[in-house]
């Protein structure tokens, strides 16, 4: 059982080039999140799914995509890359019943230059 | 501006000091989690409170959840070089709102 896993870990992007992240989970969870980690700025929203099918836009969408490819699997897409967009970025997954407890992968790192 | 403040930004102290964490918001929140992160990876939670008033322990942590419901805190007795962190509460109403997190040091 390994949880939530994310790949690459690091990444480093020019400007204007693109990429996806990668994110999924074996806990047969209904909701999955993607967020963007800032010093002194906490976790944000970035995009999220509620259960199979849907998307919904989080605090920060602007300049990004999601795709929610099976129960298992969302990704996170980069169009055109921008030093903005420097971050670490974190999957979580949630049951969807119950409480609002979310699993968090272990973040990739990507720097945009 | 952050939905939830948490203070202090940063603590550092020595090993067997006690320390409290504090996260306070304007709103009210259906139940309050708290998260502990470690460098290169991702938050790991603690806990969750729902009732307003309620208290949790977990070994030398003790969280206790407002009775309005709008803020919590985190104590630590006797902190060990292994409680350091970044610690991180979250409030749930329709969705989840983290606050920016309190880097806690503990020196042996």
């Amino acid at each position: 059982n390994a949880g939530v896993t994310q790949t690459p870990k690091f990444q480093v992007l020019k400007t204007g080039q693109s990429m996806t992240l990668q994110c999924a989970q074996d806990m047969n969870h209904n909701s999955m999140y993607w967020y963007r980690q800032d010093p002194g700025m906490g976790l944000r929203l970035i995009y999220y799914s509620a259960s199979e099918g849907t998307t919904d836009k989080g605090e920060v969408p602007n300049g990004y995509n999601v795709s929610r490819l099976n129960k298992r699997e969302f990704s996170l897409r980069l169009e055109s890359a921008a030093p903005s967009q420097t971050s670490v970025y974190f999957c979580a997954s949630r049951s969807g019943t119950g409480g609002y407890e979310q699993y968090f992968g272990p973040g990739t790192r990507l720097t945009v230059t | 501006t952050q939905l939830l403040e948490q203070s202090p930004q940063f603590l550092s102290i020595q090993e067997g000091e006690n320390l409290t964490v504090y996260c306070n918001s304007s709103s009210v929140f259906s139940s309050l989690q708290w998260y502990r992160q470690e460098p290169g990876e991702g938050p790991v939670l603690l806990v969750t409170v729902v009732t307003g008033g309620e208290v949790k322990k977990l070994k030398r942590l003790t969280f206790q959840f407002g009775d309005a419901r709008k803020d919590s805190s985190l104590h630590i007795t006797a902190a060990q070089p292994g409680d350091t962190g970044l610690y991180l509460c979250a409030g749930a109403s329709y969705k989840l709102s983290f606050g920016a997190g309190t880097t806690v040091t503990v020196r042996a």
